[in-house]
């Protein structure tokens, strides 16, 4: 089974700044990795798919790169609604698996 | 209005039954896989399974943690998809989320979620 380390598991950023969060595959993943936004008590909601696709709707200050085995994801200019948990999730194979997440908190 | 809504989660015992249901409108059922996933109170997200759609022979898959205890069902005339839960232990209690499954891999639509508790 693939296993995805996401790091870090938490951060405190001032609203403006940029976020990079990052997602390693323990083998080579292609371009098979996306990542979602979750705020407490709701459902997961998707922001990029394919590495790099932005999903419709989602603001173009998110944006995802990366192939193989190492991605990151890109918040550019830090919003009040932003602060989140987001996770990565890989679909080369089965089983589906997710980073750990990490915990966006406001400094 | 497309959406999925969960239903059946509550207070079980361990090593009882319970069976989660996941109701679809406002779009085409049939026309999709549906996936489960779940998540522990505080934890993060576990992909549980999904059933392919008839057209892919309506086929499943397992993650490792509950094969031969998760039965996951469609009914495709009601847009209802099942996942039927035997022997559960207190491990199993999480949030347990459907999702539409375009066969892409990642998931565009989300149910609210429903929870199973687990405990004597």
């Amino acid at each position: 089974a693939i296993r995805i380390t996401q790091s870090p598991s938490s951060l405190s950023a001032s609203t403006g700044d940029r976020v990079t969060i990052t997602c390693r595959a323990s083998q080579g993943i292609s371009s098979y990795l996306a990542w979602y936004q979750q705020k407490p008590g709701k459902a997961p909601k998707l922001l990029i798919y394919a590495a790099s696709t932005l999903q419709s709707g989602v603001p173009s200050r998110f944006s995802g790169s990366g192939s193989g085995t190492d991605f990151t994801l890109t918040i550019s200019c830090l919003q009040s609604e932003d602060f989140a948990t987001y996770y990565c999730q890989q679909y080369y194979s089965y089983p589906l698996a997710f980073g750990q997440g990490t915990k966006v908190e406001i400094k | 209005e497309v959406q999925l809504v969960e239903s059946g989660g509550g207070l079980v015992k361990p090593g009882r039954s319970l069976r989660l249901s996941c109701t679809a409108s406002g779009f085409t059922f049939g026309d999709y896989a549906m996936s489960w996933f779940r998540q522990a109170p505080g934890k993060g997200l576990e992909w549980v399974g999904f059933i392919r759609s008839k057209a892919y022979g309506g086929t499943t898959e397992y993650a490792a943690s509950v094969k031969g205890r998760f039965t996951i069902s469609r009914d495709d005339s009601k847009s209802i998809a099942y996942l039927q839960m035997n022997s559960l232990k207190t491990e199993d209690t999480a949030v347990y989320y459907c999702t539409r499954d375009g066969e892409t891999g990642y998931f565009d639509l989300w149910g609210r979620g429903t929870l199973v508790t687990v405990s004597s």
